[in-house]
């Protein structure tokens, strides 16, 4: 079972640029999510998707854009990188958005800005 | 808001010690409390859960009570092992939210 999967794995962009960021899953969840995880600051949630069709904003939205291509695909963009913007990407998934219900998570996307 | 607080680390321990990842809460209602472990270049992991208060969430020798009159949800763990070295994450989820809510982590080393 391949879970939750993330492309690419490391990526090095220089200010400025674009870029997306790629998620599915292949466990027939609802709800996916985008979060960002910075040392010594946890993990924060920049979006997600409590179904196919809809997004909303998270904690840290400011610079990034997303999209649920579908059940299986959700995607993050970078649309001008920002030396802020580095930092160690996950994408997660459950079943629905309730709170007894686990998120599943991918194995993160390592983005530098320069 | 909703916020965790996790003992700050890194923790170091010999093989077969103890473990306790003290873990508080603040939180409006009943949220289902969660710790995630994360091991080098992986992605989070589930550990165990608990969804309701005085509940007891456990998997491979970890074991956290969920105490609602202290808003806690700490971890142990009997006897600790080289393999237990990872970073571990509290959590919470608040019905209605759609957001975990995740401590800084707690980075434990485990030494033979």
């Amino acid at each position: 079972n391949a879970g939750v999967t993330q492309t690419p794995k490391f990526q090095v962009l220089k200010t400025g640029q674009s870029m997306t960021l790629q998620c599915a899953q292949d466990m027939n969840h609802n709800s996916m999510y985008w979060y960002r995880q910075d040392p010594g600051m946890g993990l924060r949630l920049i979006y997600y998707s409590a179904s196919e069709g809809t997004t909303d904003k998270g904690e840290v939205p400011n610079g990034y854009n997303v999209s649920r291509l579908n059940k299986r695909e959700f995607s993050l963009r970078l649309e001008s990188a920002a030396p802020s913007q580095t930092s160690v990407y996950f994408c997660a998934s459950s079943e629905t958005g309730y709170g007894n219900q686990p998120q599943h998570f991918g194995d993160g996307t390592r983005l530098s800005i320069l | 808001g909703d916020s965790v607080t996790q003992m700050e680390g890194p923790v170091t321990l010999s093989e077969e010690a103890f473990l306790t990842i003290n873990c508080t809460y603040t939180a409006t209602g009943y949220p289902s409390l969660f710790w995630y472990v994360q091991y080098p270049g992986e992605g989070l992991q589930l550990l165990l859960k608990a969804t309701k208060a005085d509940d007891k969430g456990s998997n491979k020798g970890f074991e956290a009570t969920y105490r609602k009159e202290t808003t806690s949800f700490h971890l142990e763990k009997g006897s600790v092992q080289v393999s237990d070295s990872a970073v571990y994450f509290c959590a919470l989820f608040r019905a209605g939210s759609y957001q975990l809510t995740f401590g800084k982590g707690t980075k434990l080393s485990v030494i033979p």
